[in-house]
């Protein structure tokens, strides 16, 4: 069973950075799947951050472009988001997701942007 | 950026009930589109791929159609366990984006 297991510090400081890890069980980061990271404002809907290969290969939302990157650690089995930046605006849990089609998820992390 | 726009945003309904929630995409996408669940402080579930394909471990009581713009899920015999909130999404172009979500409630 593939399970994922976000982590991480839950307060940043506006002008920070947010830094995330997720890592994986039940499957391997070096596998032949993208892997996600998500997130949802405080009573809002979905937001795609972006995905990560194994090879490094990342795709991002535009939206965030110059704020994001994302990269794989095969060694620990584990993929990491970090969100240069934040302001209160980023304030929302955020999930890390397996593809295809998103169908694996961790449970999700609130990190709140607050000074 | 492709948009997904859900209707309704809630509805209310009772247990026994056959439900069906619509998603329209702002350009075609063939059959890549998703359907998840979600409930209140919880992950969201992923139920329904390409359109009409079950998750494994997913009741048949959910069934996905559609194809190009037009997508919906139904959800039949509405149990009180399938309260919950419902989004679709896109992955036939990055970045990928959800539906605006649909919240069943009890009638």
């Amino acid at each position: 069973q593939v399970q994922l297991q976000e982590s991480g510090p839950g307060l940043v400081k506006p002008s920070g950075t947010l830094s995330l890890t997720c890592t994986v069980s039940g499957d391997s980061v070096s596998d032949s799947n993208w892997w996600n990271w998500v997130r949802q404002s405080p009573g809002k809907g979905l937001e795609w951050i972006g995905e990560v290969y194994h090879s490094g290969s990342t795709n991002y939302n535009p939206s965030l472009m110059g704020r994001v990157s994302m990269s794989v650690d095969k060694s620990k089995n584990q993929f990491s988001l970090s969100l240069t930046s934040v302001t209160a605006a980023d304030t929302a849990v955020y999930y890390c997701a397996r593809d295809p089609d998103l169908e694996f998820w961790g449970q999700g992390i609130l990190v709140t942007v607050s000074s | 950026d492709i948009q997904m726009t859900q209707s309704p945003s809630s509805l209310s309904a009772s247990v026994g009930d056959r439900v069906t929630i619509t998603c329209r995409a702002s350009q075609g996408i063939s059959t890549d589109l998703a359907w998840f669940q979600q409930k209140p402080g919880k992950a969201p579930k992923s139920l329904i791929y390409a359109a009409s394909r079950l998750q494994s471990g997913v009741p048949s009581k959910f069934s996905g159609s559609g194809s190009g713009t037009d997508f919906t899920l139904t959800i039949s015999n509405l149990q009180p366990e399938d309260f919950a909130t419902y989004y679709c999404q896109q992955y036939k172009t990055n970045p990928l984006t959800f539906g605006g979500g649909t919240k069943v409630e009890i009638k």
